[in-house]
């Protein structure tokens, strides 16, 4: 059974970091693309970044960019998202999900943890 | 970038009717789009991707059409549980968006 299972999220200050990981069972890892995906409070879904299996491709939501990292440890079947300088726009629930490739769209995802990112 | 544009924003029906809810792309995706549903609390979960094709597990009262910029979502005959959000996606160049996505609520 594919299993996703983010931790890390907390409450943090404006310009602080958070670092974000979710940990893979339950499928060969190290052959899949993987991206993270956040939902504001009471908002719609928004991709902020995804990484391929080797990690030598990585792309961003421009409103990230600079300030997130996504990496992936395929030894340990684990995705992490860094987070720096955050804002309050930031808070969300961010959710890992597995990418399929050829098939364009995310078919397996995490229960999501939540960033909450206020004085 | 390209923008996805979900209609309606609310669809109300009940049990028993069927749903059409619409997805419009800025430009042309081809055949590369993807439908959502959301119930409160839980993650997303993959119903269509590749414009026609359902997901492992899904029922066959879903479907999808279209391709280039006009896609649809048709649920033949709503069952109670089918009362959530529902999102459209697509991937250009290796970067995803989404739609505002569509409420579907009981009448």
């Amino acid at each position: 059974e594919v299993q996703l299972v983010e931790s890390g999220g907390g409450l943090v200050q404006p310009g602080g970091s958070l670092r974000l990981s979710c940990a893979a069972s339950g499928f060969t890892f190290s052959s899949y693309w993987m991206s993270w995906v956040r939902q504001a409070p009471g908002k719609g879904l928004e991709w902020v970044a995804n990484i391929k299996q080797d990690g030598s491709e990585k792309y961003y939501v421009d409103s990230v960019k600079g300030r997130f990292t996504i990496s992936r440890d395929n030894a340990k079947n684990s995705l992490y998202l860094q987070m720096n300088s955050l804002r309050a726009e930031d808070t969300a629930v961010y959710y890992c999900a597995r990418d399929p490739g050829p098939v364009a769209a995310l078919d397996y995802w995490g229960q999501g943890t939540l960033v909450t990112v206020s004085s | 970038e390209i923008v996805l544009t979900q209609s309606p924003a609310t669809l109300s029906l009940s049990p028993g009717e069927r749903a059409t809810l619409s997805c419009r792309a800025s430009q042309s995706v081809s055949s590369y789009l993807a439908w959502y549903q959301q119930k409160p609390g839980q993650a997303p979960r993959l119903l269509i991707y590749d414009a026609s094709n359902r997901a492992t597990g899904i029922p066959a009262r879903f479907s999808g059409s279209g391709s280039g910029t006009d896609f649809t979502l048709t649920i033949s005959s709503l069952e109670p549980e089918d009362f959530a959000v529902y999102y459209c996606q697509q991937r250009s160049n290796w970067r995803y968006t989404f739609g505002q996505g569509t409420k579907l609520e009981i009448k």
